[in-house]
């Protein structure tokens, strides 16, 4: 079946650091791929996404590139603030006529000190 | 506010009891689907409803239930609770694939205590 595979937190930083988090994916054909940020008592909100191999995702600073030959959608940013600490998930979708569903990975918590 | 609302926001319930969680997707939005997240867990996929149709069913127990109505509102029932059902519930909806500029979009989500 489909998996996602995220580095596992929490990732601790401070403020003006550069931040990677590492996603790797499983599936069978070609996925739509996603990130979705999570802020303190608040639901799942879309960050990112890229639908084909190539795309590049970009979205309040953080980017993605959706890598078939690796099978990857690392997300990145180039200069964290404080209010980027929150839990960070990658995820893919088979997308089909009538919807499918999302897979998730684990979560990355990302925390950022002044 | 992303245009998918949940009901209620907390609950708090005795272990055995019944509760009902509500989900109102997106204005135009036929899918609708149920994840459950919990520390150990993270987010689980629990059943995904398309225009009033079961489509695909993920980790859902037994004792969970959903249905979506003709105003494409949907309900997940979870019956005989158990402290390990203790965690949030999000609801989350698509137009299709999700392959529209909003994706996916969540709710702020449930979060169900059972004591």
């Amino acid at each position: 079946g489909n998996s996602v595979t995220q580095m596992e937190g929490p990732v601790t930083l401070s403020e003006e650091a550069f931040l990677t988090i590492n996603c790797t994916y499983t599936a069978t054909g070609y996925p739509s791929l996603f990130w979705y940020v999570q802020y303190p008592g608040e639901g799942l909100q879309l960050l990112l996404k890229a639908t084909k191999a190539d795309d590049k995702g970009s979205n309040k600073g953080f980017e993605a590139t959706y890598r078939k030959e690796t099978t990857s959608f690392h997300l990145e940013k180039g200069s964290v603030q404080v209010s980027d600490s929150a839990v960070y998930f990658c995820a893919l979708s088979m997308i089909k006529a009538a919807g499918n569903k999302l897979t998730f990975g684990g979560g990355t918590r990302v925390l950022v000190k002044p | 506010d992303s245009g998918v609302t949940q009901t209620p926001k907390h609950l708090i319930t005795a272990t055995g009891q019944r509760v009902t969680l509500r989900c109102s997707p997106r204005s135009g939005d036929l899918s609708v689907y149920w994840y459950q997240q919990s520390l150990d867990q993270g987010l689980q996929f629990l059943i995904q409803y398309y225009n009033g149709e079961e489509r695909a069913k993920g980790n859902i127990l037994e004792r969970f239930s959903a249905q979506q109505f003709p105003d494409l509102h949907s309900e997940l029932n979870l019956s005989s609770l158990e402290l390990g059902d203790s965690a949030l519930y999000f609801c989350a909806s698509s137009s299709r694939g999700g392959d529209s500029p909003y994706g996916y979009t969540f709710g702020s989500g449930t979060r169900l205590t059972v004591v």
